[in-house]
This record gives C-alpha cells, structure tokens and sequence, in this order.
C-alpha cells in the first residue's frame, strides 16, 4: 500500500474550516484515500474515502487532485469536538492486501475556541 | 449491540502471565480485525478474519500470540507468557464485508498493561 504523508499537528479556529493535507504520490491506480479520526481513548472513526472523485458526507469533504498524488480532508465548520488525530491512509480496494488499514503518525487537529 | 464490544477496557497483568481479550463485533459482519496501538502511535495491524478463518496474521509479532474466531462472530486475542512491551491498547474492529466502500467500526479498545 501506498506511503502517505502528514502533517504532524495543526490548529483551527472554532467554526473555520479545517483543510487536512495528506501527500500520497505514490498512490496506483487501484488504491483509495481513506481518513479516519481517533479521538482521545476512542477507536478510530471512519469519515470518508474516496478513489478519483471528491467525495462529500455529513461529516467532512474529500479533495482528490487530478494526479491522485495528494488529497485533503475539509471539515466545514470545525468544533471543539473535531479535535482529535485524522488519519490519510491509502490501501488498495481488493486482492491480498484487502485486510488492513496501514496507520501512520497522522495530523493532531487541535480546535480551538 | 450498535457497535463493536471489547472486554475488559482495562486488564492489568503480571509479566509471564497468560491474557484473553475479547472482540463482539457487530453482528452479521463477517471481516474482523485486531489492531495494537503503542503510546503515541497510530494503531499497528495484527491480524484478521474472514468468516472463522484467519485469512491474514501477518502482523502478530510472535509465536506468543494468537488470535481465534470459532463461529464467526465473537473473537478472543490470546497473549502468553506476557511481557511487559506487550502493554498497549488493543483495538478490534468489524467490517460487512470487504468491499471497499464498507467501512470499519473499531471498539474502544482493551487497554493492556503488563507489570
């Protein structure tokens, strides 16, 4: 599966939007963007994945560039409740890899009043 | 139940001790996973289930583990002979199946200390 990289830590204002960079260059063709968020002694939390297309839920806005090389997860309107770390991974769809999400450092968002 | 169970929440265990940790997973979801989460680290695959069937063990990081599903459903990680790196917490999650577009529901975890 595809490498991606974070940033370690960011801030935001309550109410702002919240933009989460995620560089995945090496992504194939096969391979989805997938975020999930893990709030403080919680599992992780699936939010939204996508493969070409920007993807839009009740939760976040997935931007996927042409190239597929990078995407970035938009939370609208960001709560105090939205801080917690975003996980980008990127896993292929099918096949032997299907099983797991391979986690990294992800992005500490910090939401601030 | 809504979501995925993990018992206990806590387990604290005595090095060289033999430990089972718990996974419910939603009910009717057949993929099931196990994942470890060390401090300050995003959470590290350890195995996972189609069905009863282990059909990927890759990441259990030795012969002292070991994970098993009987009918399907309810599934229990086995340490043995605990270490005190073994301390992490452990996170179980569900899926309906292994299309991508299903996603994964995690527990909140057994959070397991060796002294």
């Amino acid at each position: 599966d595809a490498k991606t990289t974070q940033p370690t830590s960011m801030d935001c204002a309550e109410g702002r939007a919240a933009n989460l960079p995620c560089n995945h260059s090496t992504i194939s063709g096969n391979e989805y963007v997938y975020w999930y968020r893990q709030i403080h002694s919680q599992g992780p939390q699936y939010i939204i994945h996508g493969l070409k297309n920007n993807e839009t839920n009740e939760m976040a806005s997935l931007i996927i560039t042409e190239d597929r090389k990078s995407s970035t997860l938009i939370l609208p309107h960001a709560t105090l409740r939205d801080t917690a770390v975003y996980y980008c991974i990127v896993r292929v769809g099918g096949g032997t890899s299907y099983g797991k999400l391979t986690f990294g450092q992800g992005t500490i968002l910090t939401v601030h009043p | 139940g809504a979501g995925v169970s993990q018992t206990p929440s806590n387990k604290v265990t005595e090095k060289g001790k033999y430990v089972e940790l718990r996974c419910d997973p939603i009910s009717g979801h057949t993929a099931l996973y196990w994942y470890r989460q060390s401090l300050g680290q995003g959470p590290e695959f350890l195995i996972y289930f189609q069905g009863t069937g282990a059909a990927d063990d890759s990441g259990l990081p030795n012969d002292r583990f070991f994970a098993v599903r009987p009918e399907g459903s309810v599934s229990t990680l086995k340490i043995q002979r605990t270490e005190r790196g073994d301390s992490a917490v452990y996170l179980c999650a569900s899926r309906q199946g292994i299309d991508p577009n299903y996603g994964y529901t995690f527990g909140s975890g057994t959070r397991l200390t060796v002294v």
